[in-house]
C-alpha cells in the first residue's frame, strides 16, 4: 500500500544534542511538509517542500531545519533541542499542494 | 492571515445520534475543503475532502460546504463509540490552515 511512513515513532534525545526525524513517501507525491502538533493544538506547519523548492514558515526557529534529497525522502533536523520542542512531529505529503494532505504515523519526541 | 473556526467542544453525543460539526473560514478564495480525525496520541486522518458547494456524503459522514458563507460542516450519522475523536477542519491554498479541533465522545 502507498504510505508515509516515519522514522522513529518516539525519539528521546537530551537538552541540546541535535536529532534527525526521517520520513519516506511511496505516493510519489510532490510537496511533502513537516509540522509540529503539542499536546491540545492543531499542527503546526514548519515547512514545506514542493519538489526541491523549499519554503519556511516565517515563525519557524532557526533551530529547525530539513533537507530533501530526492522525491522520496525528506528530514527534519532539529540542531540544538529545547525542552520547548518536544512534541509530536508528523511528516505530510499532497500530489500538488492545493489538494488532499496525507499524514505519517508521526514522530513524538521527548526532551531530557 | 487564514483564520479557520470551529464550533467549541468537547461534544458528547449518544450512541446512534448525529453529530454535528460547524466551521468558517477568513479566506474567501479557498477552494479546498478537508476534515481530519485524530484519535489520541495519533495522526490526523483524512476522512473527507469537500472542493463544491453542496453536500458530499461518505458513508456515515457527509460535509457540506457554503463558500457564500464561508461555512463547511461535517455530519456523523449513526455516531459510534469508535468515532470519539478529535475532528479537525482544514482549509487549503496550498498551505494547510486548521481550525482548533473539536472533540467528540460519543457515550455508549
Amino acid at each position: 500500500d502507498a504510505m508515509v511512513i516515519q522514522n522513529p515513532r518516539y525519539q528521546v534525545t537530551q537538552f541540546g544534542k541535535p536529532v534527525t526525524l526521517s520520513c519516506s513517501q511511496t505516493l510519489n507525491h510532490n510537496v511533502m511538509y513537516w509540522y509540529q502538533q503539542k499536546s491540545s493544538q492543531a499542527p503546526k506547519l514548519l515547512f514545506h517542500y514542493y519538489d526541491k523548492d523549499f519554503n519556511n514558515e516565517a515563525d519557524t526557529p532557526d533551530n529547525f531545519q530539513s533537507r530533501r534529497p530526492n522525491t522520496s525522502f525528506c528530514f527534519l533536523d532539529i540542531r540544538s533541542p529545547g525542552l520547548g520542542d518536544a512534541a509530536m512531529y508528523l511528516c505530510a505529503t499532497s500530489e500538488r499542494g492545493d489538494n488532499e494532505q496525507f499524514f505519517g504515523p508521526g514522530t513524538r519526541l521527548t526532551v531530557l | 492571515q487564514k483564520e479557520v473556526e470551529q464550533n467549541s467542544g468537547p461534544l458528547s453525543v449518544p450512541e446512534g445520534a448525529i453529530a454535528s460539526l460547524n466551521c468558517t473560514y477568513s479566506d474567501r478564495v479557498s477552494q479546498s475543503f478537508f476534515w481530519y480525525r485524530q484519535y489520541s496520541g495519533k495522526s490526523p486522518e483524512l476522512i473527507m475532502s469537500i472542493y463544491s458547494n453542496g453536500d458530499k456524503e461518505d458513508g456515515r459522514f457527509t460535509a457540506q460546504l457554503n463558500k457564500a458563507s464561508q461555512y463547511v460542516s461535517l455530519l456523523i450519522r449513526d455516531s459510534q463509540p469508535s468515532d470519539s475523536a478529535t475532528y479537525l477542519c482544514a482549509v487549503n491554498d496550498y498551505k494547510l490552515s486548521f481550525g482548533a479541533g473539536t472533540t467528540v465522545t460519543v457515550r455508549a
